[in-house]
């Protein structure tokens, strides 16, 4: 297993576009996550699936940003309309429920850049 | 509002010391997980150590350890025989389940 991967790894865009990232899991994960993280901060949750069941969304997520999952394996996380304010770094992981409790396991992540 | 703290933005250690990271939460849940992460430079964030909140016995992972104490919400990691390649951001985070939580991170520099 190759582990949590991400695509693409950095996204240049303009204000006002949209883009999409992807994230493929561990294969025999059924929970994923994604994750915002600022330059010195935590990741921030967003959201997370178990399968393909969107279970919490965060109050951090606007309407602008939409995820799936749309046969339980990978995610796309999509954002409209990108502001400047929406530079980070987009963090995916996944984990297994199930004893012993699922513990977290993250992707490179995809830098996003909005000029 | 669940939240975690870590007070410590930066820490340093003489190779082959030991030294402490501290961590403290605030939750009304009684069930929840706690993890400390390591994220090197550019590079991507990887499990140190993992504590079940109904465990008591503190958890270990060979050169980690962690001090457990769940009446007063905190959960520190300890490393010893620091090495150099400890050298990262390390964020200890909160999970129920169901919400989940990072700190701010510490780095530490770890001086040969």
């Amino acid at each position: 297993d190759t582990g949590v991967s991400q695509d693409p790894r950095h996204k240049i865009t303009k204000r006002g576009q949209n883009v999409t990232f992807r994230c493929d899991p561990i294969s025999e994960h059924n929970r994923l996550y994604w994750y915002r993280q600022t330059l010195g901060q935590g990741p921030e949750f967003l959201t997370y699936f178990q399968n393909e069941a969107q279970l919490e969304k965060s109050r951090l997520l606007s309407d602008r940003f939409s995820a799936e999952r749309p046969k339980g394996s990978f995610s796309t996380l999509e954002i409209q309309r990108t502001e400047q304010g929406d530079s980070a770094m987009y963090l995916c992981a996944s984990s297994f429920t199930g004893p012993p409790a699922d513990t977290q396991y993250f992707g490179p992540g995809t830098r996003l850049t909005v000029l | 509002a669940q939240t975690v703290t870590q007070s410590q933005p930066e820490m340093s250690v003489q190779e082959a010391e030991t030294v402490t990271l501290s961590c403290t939460y605030d939750t009304s849940e009684s069930d929840y997980y706690l993890f400390w992460y390591k994220q090197p430079p550019s590079r991507q964030m990887i499990l140190v150590i993992r504590q079940e909140a109904y465990k008591q016995q503190n958890a270990t992972e060979n050169r980690f350890s962690v001090n457990f104490q769940k009446a007063a919400k905190s959960f520190s990691l300890k490393i010893s025989d620091s090495q150099l390649g400890d050298a990262a951001m390390y964020f200890c985070a909160y999970d129920t389940g169901n919400q989940f939580y990072f700190g701010t991170g510490t780095s530490l520099t770890v001086i040969p």
